[in-house]
């Protein structure tokens, strides 16, 4: 069964462009979330779909987005980029989004996002 | 607020030596909690998980203790490899929450992690 793919894997940006990243879940997996990972801050939560629904949001302001396929593939989209944006950014998914139990989230490689 | 803290940002054991990893948690509505690997320019891979109603759980060479009064829990790696060296991530789920009508879908909370080096 092939795992969570993300595309790009490496994004070189400058400031004030947007930016648009793509998750692939398992075959089977409903519900996608999305991370940051910084030094500074390490893995933060952004968000989770689920049926084409943002089911849950992290404390990110409103320049990242996301949206979900009726295929459940998940694209997160970052507006106005700022310095501060670069980072790794990493999509789980799992069956039903429970987090826990049998329903463990699976992590892609991620895309490096530079922001320059 | 770090509500999941992993404080040795680093360990360092010899081959066939058991590893010691140490999470610590300060928000009581954690009721599921989950240890992952990440090797450089790698994802998370999910190693082992515990619920609350459990204070242990094995996996071939992996252990996770869980001790709910101290809101501490602790993963150990017998006998310990020189392919273990990564970073260890623990991280936590509240499912009661979610089950009672909470915000907790796909969420997971992680600590920053602990760089384990296994050497030969």
């Amino acid at each position: 069964k092939a795992g969570v793919t993300q595309t790009p894997r490496y994004l070189i940006k400058t400031r004030g462009q947007q930016v648009t990243l793509s998750c692939s879940p398992i075959s089977g997996h409903r519900s996608v979330s999305w991370y940051q990972q910084t030094p500074g801050q390490g893995l933060q939560f952004l968000f989770e779909y689920f049926s084409e629904t943002q089911r849950n949001k992290g404390n990110f302001p409103g320049r990242f987005s996301g949206r979900q396929f009726s295929n459940s593939r998940s694209e997160m989209n970052v507006s106005t980029l700022e310095l501060g944006d670069s980072a790794l950014y990493l999509c789980a998914s799992s069956l039903v989004g429970l987090a826990g139990g049998k329903n463990i989230q699976y992590f892609g490689a991620g895309t490096r996002l530079s922001v320059l | 607020d770090q509500q999941v803290k992993q404080n040795s940002p680093s360990l360092s054991v010899q081959e066939g030596r058991i590893s010691i990893l140490n999470c610590d948690y300060t928000n009581s509505m954690f009721d599921y909690f989950l240890w992952y690997k990440k090797y450089p320019a790698e994802g998370p891979t999910f190693l082992i998980s515990i619920s609350s109603i459990k204070d242990k759980n094995e996996d071939g060479r992996f252990t996770v203790f869980l001790n709910k009064s101290a809101k501490h829990l602790s993963l150990h790696i017998v006998p310990s490899q020189p392919g273990d060296s990564a970073v260890y991530f623990c991280a936590a789920s509240n499912l009661l929450g979610l089950n009672a009508g909470g915000t907790s879908y796909g969420k997971l909370t992680f600590g920053q992690g602990t760089i384990l080096t296994v050497h030969p």
